[in-house]
């Protein structure tokens, strides 16, 4: 069964608009870890942001905030302000246990910025 | 924050020769080091999972012996992909997660193998 699920294969957003990036979840251990990746074309990956299962504000880094829906299990990622630099995949990732080494990626989403 | 390196970012190799990947935590300490493979449009599929002065635990379906993995310190892992294939033409990456950095994992660049 998919441990992330990321619906939005592709997404599109106008520069300078605000763009929701959808990720939902599968785990049944009480104690998490949620992170959202950025790959651009040159294949790199860049943490963004992470968000942890107890924590009890939703994460923001800059012009990224998680919208973290425990009872729901998603963890959605909000860009505002989108530049054309952020045309990128964009994963979503859950590390299960506290310091647990079973991390899982979703298929990713491809946000493409329009001028 | 954290830094990974890998090295190198794109190597070019004959068909039946081996070829070494190298990724180096440059300002912590990496207990952890994870090994993943991306095909074109899709998403990381991990590869194995090496702890400093251990042997990696592979993941089903990867061969130890082809993709050999060493984790010798703190600060280096190397995957060397032997008697490489065509079909090893890949997008590889590492990741390193250690104490200092809590529970987030941080990336390498990523090498792009091509075998000809």
């Amino acid at each position: 069964a998919q441990k992330i699920t990321q619906t939005q294969p592709g997404m599109f957003v106008q520069e300078k608009e605000a763009v929701t990036l959808d990720c939902t979840y599968d785990t049944s251990d009480p104690s998490y870890g949620l992170f959202w990746y950025k790959q651009p074309s040159s294949g790199e990956m860049i943490f963004l942001i992470y968000q942890g299962s107890y924590d009890q504000q939703n994460a923001t880094e800059g012009r990224y905030s998680l919208n973290f829906q425990k009872a729901r299990k998603s963890a959605n990622l909000v860009i505002s302000a989108s530049q054309l630099g952020d045309s990128a995949m964009y994963f979503c990732a859950m590390r299960e246990g506290s310091y647990g080494q079973n991390f899982v990626f979703g298929p990713g989403t491809r946000l493409s910025v329009l001028p | 924050g954290a830094v990974v390196s890998q090295h190198p970012s794109r190597v070019i190799c004959k068909s039946g020769t081996s070829v070494k990947i190298e990724c180096r935590s440059l300002d912590f300490q990496a207990t952890t080091m994870f090994w993943y493979r991306q095909f074109p449009k899709q998403s990381l599929m991990l590869m194995a999972t090496s702890n400093e002065g251990s042997k990696a635990t592979y993941e089903q379906g990867v061969e130890k012996d082809k993709f050999l993995i060493n984790h010798a310190s703190l600060t280096l892992s190397t995957l060397t992909v032997t008697s490489a294939h065509p079909e090893d033409s890949s997008f590889y990456i590492c990741s390193a997660q250690g104490q200092v950095i809590g529970n987030t994992i941080y990336f390498g660049e990523g090498s792009w193998l091509t075998v000809v």
